[in-house]
């Protein structure tokens, strides 16, 4: 069956530090994958677009790998602040389907 | 530019009630999506509309709940009768008409069956 996997334990990391979050998928073959961040209350926002054919993406402090062969998209935030903390959720995009499918997300928190 | 909203941001109903949820998109985006989230798991796809057309609603879980979106504009999501397990945060989504698109979510209607 087809399933998105994403660390359901909350990552604890000190500030200054590299975050590194999961994504890993199997039986899907998705021409895009996006991570959003959620904050309580709130809807999840867009943060970034990678492609089948793209190996990494970057935006200020945030870097996204994507390996089709290992089936598994990892997020990185580096120089963590506090600001960061929330919860990360990686979504995929089934070719021509327009539909993304969701991640159960895993809650960040950056320690002061 | 206005984000998508949503309307009520809470709703608590009685088993059996009727509760209709709307969201307004993002004006100009063609594509609009309703997920869900029940407690403890991940936001599941319910439906996807391109303008008035319903594109895919295979994630529609049964036929008490129907989705409208009358011109092309905004969408309401009716649950008729409500059931408990009907509980969880549904929302809305927007996106231009390109696949790569992101998602622009509104901030989700949490409701509450009892």
């Amino acid at each position: 069956s087809q399933k998105i996997e994403q660390n359901s334990e909350a990552l604890n990391i000190q500030e200054g530090k590299t975050a590194t979050l999961t994504c890993n998928y199997t039986n899907y073959s998705p021409a895009y994958l996006q991570w959003y961040r959620q904050d309580p209350g709130r809807g999840p926002v867009f943060l970034l677009l990678i492609r089948e054919n793209e190996k990494e993406k970057r935006k200020e402090r945030l870097k996204v790998t994507f390996d089709t062969t290992l089936k598994q998209s990892l997020f990185h935030i580096t120089a963590s602040q506090p600001a960061d903390s929330a919860t990360y959720l990686c979504a995929l995009d089934l070719s021509g389907t327009y539909k993304y499918i969701f991640g159960t997300g895993t809650r960040l928190k950056v320690l002061a | 530019e206005a984000g998508v909203t949503q309307f009520p941001s809470h709703s608590v109903i009685e088993k059996g009630q009727t509760v209709t949820l709307r969201c307004d998109p993002i004006s100009g985006h063609d594509n609009l999506y309703w997920y869900r989230r029940v407690m403890g798991k991940e936001i599941k796809f319910l439906l996807h509309f391109v303008k008035e057309s319903k594109q895919d609603e295979s994630g529609m879980p049964n036929n008490r709940f129907l989705a409208e979106r009358t011109g092309g504009t905004y969408s309401t999501l009716k649950v008729q009768p409500a059931e408990l397990e009907d509980s969880g945060v549904y929302f809305c989504a927007s996106s231009p008409r390109v696949s790569s698109s992101p998602l622009h979510f509104g901030n989700g209607t949490r409701l509450t069956v009892t």
